[in-house]
């Protein structure tokens, strides 16, 4: 049982470039999330999803997109990067409705800087 | 608009001491307060769930608080360890989509 993963762990990408940070998760959770953490402040919700092939607008949803084609998969993608998304990237999983109160499990982070 | 504080931002305690991490939050009508520990360059681990409709939560040398009408819940960790270093996060859910709403943290040093 490996939990919530990220692929990559790391990247460098240049201003304009493209990405797709990829989140597995292997608990067969209906809720996922991408957050991205930023020094000195607290983890920000970008966007999430409450079950295959539906996605929502978090806190700070601009300049992302996000597809959940598969209950298990979670998808963050970057059309044009720019220096203000570099940042710690985590993605997290919980069950739906009261079962299990909805804790929130979390994969390592994809650590992301942008030139 | 529900609002999470984390005081103090540091913490060194020598090793052995019982010590108490205070979160705030601003709205009462919470449905959840989670804690979490992260380690530096690591992920987040949930240590403990709190439910609205619960006062506190155990886990090993760990306990959750949670009281809802003075807008507090606190994490008291018992005998200190070094291992124990880290920052703890709590974070409050509001509504039935689960969203999260995060404290800045509380870093803790353990001094052996």
């Amino acid at each position: 049982n490996a939990g919530v993963t990220q692929t990559p762990k790391f990247r460098v990408l240049k201003t304009g470039q493209s990405m797709t940070l990829l989140c597995a998760q292997d608990m067969n959770h209906e809720y996922m999330y991408w957050y991205r953490q930023d020094p000195g402040m607290g983890l920000r919700l970008i966007h999430y999803s409450v079950g295959e092939g539906t996605t929502a607008k978090g806190e700070v949803p601009d300049g992302y997109n996000v597809s959940r084609l598969k209950k298990q998969n979670f998808l963050l993608g970057l059309e044009s990067a720019a220096p203000s998304q570099t940042s710690v990237y985590f993605c997290a999983s919980s069950t739906a409705g009261t079962s299990g109160g909805n804790e929130q499990f979390f994969g390592p982070g994809t650590r992301l800087t942008v030139l | 608009k529900q609002e999470v504080t984390q005081i103090p931002a540091a913490l060194s305690v020598p090793e052995g001491e019982n010590l108490v991490l205070n979160c705030s939050f601003t709205d009462s009508a919470i449905y959840n307060l989670q804690w979490f520990r992260q380690d530096p360059g690591k992920g987040l681990t949930s240590l403990l769930l709190i439910q609205s409709s619960q006062r506190e939560q155990t886990s090993g040398r760990l306990n959750a608080s949670l009281d809802k009408s003075s807008g507090r819940s606190t994490l008291y960790i018992a005998a200190s360890q070094p291992g124990d270093s880290a920052t703890y996060l709590c974070a409050g859910s509001m509504d039935s989509n689960y969203q999260l709403i995060w404290g800045a943290g509380t870093k803790l040093i353990i001094k052996p």
